[in-house]
Protein backbone atom coordinates (compact mmCIF):
# COMPACT_ATOMS: atom_id res chain seq x y z
CA UNK A 1 0.00 0.00 0.00
CA UNK A 2 1.17 3.40 -0.64
CA UNK A 3 2.11 5.04 2.16
CA UNK A 4 -0.87 7.93 2.54
CA UNK A 5 -2.50 8.79 5.58
CA UNK A 6 -4.83 11.21 6.67
CA UNK A 7 -5.85 13.12 9.88
CA UNK A 8 -8.00 13.40 11.37
CA UNK A 9 -9.82 10.06 10.17
CA UNK A 10 -13.12 11.34 11.55
CA UNK A 11 -14.32 15.44 12.87
CA UNK A 12 -17.29 16.87 13.40
CA UNK A 13 -17.77 20.80 13.65
CA UNK A 14 -20.18 24.03 14.00
CA UNK A 15 -20.94 26.02 11.37
CA UNK A 16 -18.21 28.86 11.03
CA UNK A 17 -15.50 27.53 12.39
CA UNK A 18 -12.40 26.63 10.42
CA UNK A 19 -10.63 23.48 9.72
CA UNK A 20 -8.20 21.71 9.17
CA UNK A 21 -7.47 18.42 7.17
CA UNK A 22 -4.09 17.09 6.73
CA UNK A 23 -2.57 14.58 4.17
CA UNK A 24 0.80 13.03 4.67
CA UNK A 25 2.61 10.76 2.16
CA UNK A 26 5.69 9.22 1.94
CA UNK A 27 6.59 8.05 -1.15
CA UNK A 28 7.94 11.23 -2.85
CA UNK A 29 4.98 11.69 -5.19
CA UNK A 30 4.66 15.05 -6.96
CA UNK A 31 1.03 15.19 -7.16
CA UNK A 32 -0.98 15.33 -4.90
CA UNK A 33 -4.88 15.76 -4.62
CA UNK A 34 -7.87 16.78 -2.67
CA UNK A 35 -11.51 15.07 -3.76
CA UNK A 36 -14.91 15.20 -1.61
CA UNK A 37 -16.67 12.15 -1.84
CA UNK A 38 -21.07 12.52 -2.33
CA UNK A 39 -23.48 10.21 -2.15
CA UNK A 40 -24.24 10.08 -6.31
CA UNK A 41 -21.65 12.44 -7.16
CA UNK A 42 -18.94 10.38 -7.48
CA UNK A 43 -15.48 12.26 -6.32
CA UNK A 44 -14.95 15.97 -6.92
CA UNK A 45 -11.61 17.74 -7.47
CA UNK A 46 -11.26 20.72 -4.98
CA UNK A 47 -7.60 21.61 -5.54
CA UNK A 48 -4.47 19.45 -6.42
CA UNK A 49 -0.53 20.29 -6.24
CA UNK A 50 2.14 19.66 -8.53
CA UNK A 51 5.14 20.43 -6.34
CA UNK A 52 5.59 22.24 -3.09
CA UNK A 53 4.09 25.67 -3.59
CA UNK A 54 2.07 24.90 -6.48
CA UNK A 55 -1.21 24.24 -6.09
CA UNK A 56 -4.24 24.84 -8.44
CA UNK A 57 -8.29 24.60 -8.27
CA UNK A 58 -10.08 21.96 -9.01
CA UNK A 59 -14.19 21.59 -9.90
CA UNK A 60 -15.41 22.58 -6.40
CA UNK A 61 -12.89 24.40 -5.30
CA UNK A 62 -14.72 27.38 -3.33
CA UNK A 63 -14.84 28.09 0.65
CA UNK A 64 -11.78 25.70 0.49
CA UNK A 65 -8.19 26.39 0.43
CA UNK A 66 -4.93 24.54 0.56
CA UNK A 67 -1.36 24.71 1.18
CA UNK A 68 1.52 22.61 0.39
CA UNK A 69 4.92 23.63 2.04
CA UNK A 70 6.56 20.05 2.00
CA UNK A 71 6.73 17.22 -0.49
CA UNK A 72 5.13 14.88 1.95
CA UNK A 73 1.88 17.45 2.93
CA UNK A 74 -0.71 18.64 1.70
CA UNK A 75 -3.08 20.82 3.63
CA UNK A 76 -7.20 21.57 3.08
CA UNK A 77 -8.74 23.76 5.03
CA UNK A 78 -12.29 24.67 4.94
CA UNK A 79 -12.50 28.94 6.50
CA UNK A 80 -15.66 28.64 8.15
CA UNK A 81 -17.23 25.19 7.55
CA UNK A 82 -20.85 25.44 6.20
CA UNK A 83 -23.21 22.30 6.61
CA UNK A 84 -22.85 21.55 2.56
CA UNK A 85 -19.11 20.96 3.24
CA UNK A 86 -20.50 17.72 5.28
CA UNK A 87 -18.69 15.15 3.39
CA UNK A 88 -15.97 12.43 2.58
CA UNK A 89 -12.69 14.12 2.06
CA UNK A 90 -9.74 11.65 0.35
CA UNK A 91 -6.51 12.46 -0.62
CA UNK A 92 -4.66 11.03 -3.33
CA UNK A 93 -0.93 11.18 -4.68
CA UNK A 94 0.65 10.34 -8.06
CA UNK A 95 4.09 10.40 -9.05
CA UNK A 96 3.00 12.17 -12.16
CA UNK A 97 -0.47 13.56 -13.91
CA UNK A 98 -1.94 12.20 -16.93
CA UNK A 99 -1.58 8.50 -17.12
CA UNK A 100 0.26 7.62 -13.91
CA UNK A 101 -1.73 5.70 -10.64
CA UNK A 102 -3.43 7.57 -8.71
CA UNK A 103 -3.18 6.15 -4.76
CA UNK A 104 -5.65 7.08 -2.21
CA UNK A 105 -5.68 7.52 1.44
CA UNK A 106 -8.33 6.18 3.69
CA UNK A 107 -10.54 9.40 3.53
CA UNK A 108 -11.32 11.66 5.87
CA UNK A 109 -15.33 11.95 7.45
CA UNK A 110 -16.42 15.36 8.42
CA UNK A 111 -19.65 16.46 9.90
CA UNK A 112 -20.59 19.98 10.19
CA UNK A 113 -23.35 21.01 12.40
CA UNK B 1 -14.42 19.21 -21.18
CA UNK B 2 -14.55 15.84 -20.49
CA UNK B 3 -17.19 14.00 -18.57
CA UNK B 4 -17.81 10.12 -17.90
CA UNK B 5 -21.20 8.53 -17.54
CA UNK B 6 -21.64 5.61 -15.47
CA UNK B 7 -25.08 3.75 -16.60
CA UNK B 8 -26.58 2.15 -13.90
CA UNK B 9 -25.69 3.25 -10.04
CA UNK B 10 -26.70 -0.50 -8.69
CA UNK B 11 -25.97 -3.66 -10.41
CA UNK B 12 -26.70 -6.96 -9.16
CA UNK B 13 -25.62 -10.28 -10.21
CA UNK B 14 -25.11 -13.76 -9.41
CA UNK B 15 -22.49 -15.25 -8.18
CA UNK B 16 -20.46 -16.99 -10.77
CA UNK B 17 -21.97 -14.64 -13.58
CA UNK B 18 -20.64 -12.52 -15.98
CA UNK B 19 -20.02 -8.59 -14.51
CA UNK B 20 -20.49 -6.10 -16.59
CA UNK B 21 -20.16 -2.36 -15.69
CA UNK B 22 -20.78 0.17 -17.94
CA UNK B 23 -18.80 3.75 -18.61
CA UNK B 24 -19.29 5.95 -21.83
CA UNK B 25 -16.90 9.08 -21.99
CA UNK B 26 -17.18 12.27 -23.78
CA UNK B 27 -13.73 14.45 -24.63
CA UNK B 28 -13.05 15.83 -28.02
CA UNK B 29 -9.15 14.60 -27.24
CA UNK B 30 -7.98 11.64 -27.14
CA UNK B 31 -8.78 9.79 -23.36
CA UNK B 32 -6.50 8.26 -20.38
CA UNK B 33 -9.19 6.00 -18.56
CA UNK B 34 -9.74 4.57 -15.42
CA UNK B 35 -11.30 2.26 -13.34
CA UNK B 36 -11.37 2.17 -9.73
CA UNK B 37 -12.70 -0.08 -6.84
CA UNK B 38 -13.91 1.02 -3.40
CA UNK B 39 -14.94 -1.02 -0.65
CA UNK B 40 -16.89 0.23 2.05
CA UNK B 41 -14.71 2.70 4.91
CA UNK B 42 -11.86 2.41 2.38
CA UNK B 43 -10.29 4.87 -0.37
CA UNK B 44 -10.13 4.07 -3.80
CA UNK B 45 -7.91 1.47 -5.31
CA UNK B 46 -6.86 1.29 -8.94
CA UNK B 47 -8.24 -1.59 -11.16
CA UNK B 48 -6.96 -1.10 -14.15
CA UNK B 49 -6.20 1.78 -17.03
CA UNK B 50 -6.07 2.86 -20.57
CA UNK B 51 -3.27 4.82 -21.97
CA UNK B 52 -3.16 4.28 -25.51
CA UNK B 53 -1.40 1.07 -25.85
CA UNK B 54 -3.68 -1.89 -25.97
CA UNK B 55 -7.27 -1.57 -26.72
CA UNK B 56 -7.89 -4.77 -24.71
CA UNK B 57 -6.71 -3.86 -20.66
CA UNK B 58 -6.45 -6.45 -18.30
CA UNK B 59 -6.16 -5.71 -14.37
CA UNK B 60 -5.91 -7.07 -10.75
CA UNK B 61 -9.15 -9.62 -10.16
CA UNK B 62 -9.82 -11.14 -13.01
CA UNK B 63 -11.33 -7.80 -14.38
CA UNK B 64 -10.66 -6.24 -17.91
CA UNK B 65 -12.01 -3.18 -19.72
CA UNK B 66 -11.85 -2.55 -23.57
CA UNK B 67 -11.18 0.89 -25.00
CA UNK B 68 -13.67 1.54 -27.71
CA UNK B 69 -13.56 4.62 -29.22
CA UNK B 70 -16.33 4.22 -32.04
CA UNK B 71 -19.02 3.90 -29.27
CA UNK B 72 -16.84 5.98 -26.87
CA UNK B 73 -16.90 3.55 -24.42
CA UNK B 74 -14.52 1.75 -21.60
CA UNK B 75 -17.29 -1.08 -20.48
CA UNK B 76 -15.89 -3.12 -17.33
CA UNK B 77 -16.49 -6.59 -17.28
CA UNK B 78 -15.37 -10.28 -15.48
CA UNK B 79 -16.59 -13.28 -17.09
CA UNK B 80 -17.03 -15.05 -13.48
CA UNK B 81 -18.17 -12.79 -10.55
CA UNK B 82 -17.46 -13.27 -6.81
CA UNK B 83 -18.45 -12.21 -3.33
CA UNK B 84 -15.58 -10.63 -2.50
CA UNK B 85 -16.35 -8.09 -5.64
CA UNK B 86 -19.66 -6.21 -4.28
CA UNK B 87 -17.85 -2.68 -4.39
CA UNK B 88 -18.83 0.42 -5.84
CA UNK B 89 -16.92 1.00 -9.33
CA UNK B 90 -15.77 4.04 -10.42
CA UNK B 91 -14.79 5.13 -14.12
CA UNK B 92 -12.39 7.90 -14.10
CA UNK B 93 -11.08 10.00 -17.38
CA UNK B 94 -8.00 12.13 -17.85
CA UNK B 95 -7.04 14.46 -20.91
CA UNK B 96 -3.93 16.35 -21.37
CA UNK B 97 -5.62 19.86 -22.61
CA UNK B 98 -6.79 19.84 -18.45
CA UNK B 99 -3.77 19.37 -16.61
CA UNK B 100 -4.19 15.83 -16.14
CA UNK B 101 -7.37 16.85 -13.87
CA UNK B 102 -9.85 13.44 -13.36
CA UNK B 103 -12.95 13.52 -13.85
CA UNK B 104 -14.92 10.67 -12.19
CA UNK B 105 -18.49 8.82 -12.68
CA UNK B 106 -20.66 9.20 -10.13
CA UNK B 107 -20.12 5.15 -9.72
CA UNK B 108 -21.67 1.99 -9.76
CA UNK B 109 -22.58 -0.08 -6.84
CA UNK B 110 -22.24 -4.08 -7.77
CA UNK B 111 -24.20 -6.50 -5.07
CA UNK B 112 -23.24 -10.27 -5.94
CA UNK B 113 -25.81 -12.53 -4.76
CA UNK B 114 -24.76 -16.70 -3.38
Amino acid sequence: DAGITQSPRHKVTETGTPVTLRCHQTENHRYMYWYRQDPGHGLRLIHYSYGVKDTDKGEVSDGYSVSRSKTEDFLLTLESATSSQTSVYFCAISEGALTDTQYFGPGTRLTVL
Amino acid sequence: AQSVTQLGSHVSVSEGALVLLRCNYSSSVPPYLFWYVQYPNQGLQLLLKYTSAATLVKGINGFEAEFKKSETSFHLTKPSAHMSDAAEYFCAVRVNTNAGKSTFGDGTTLTVKP
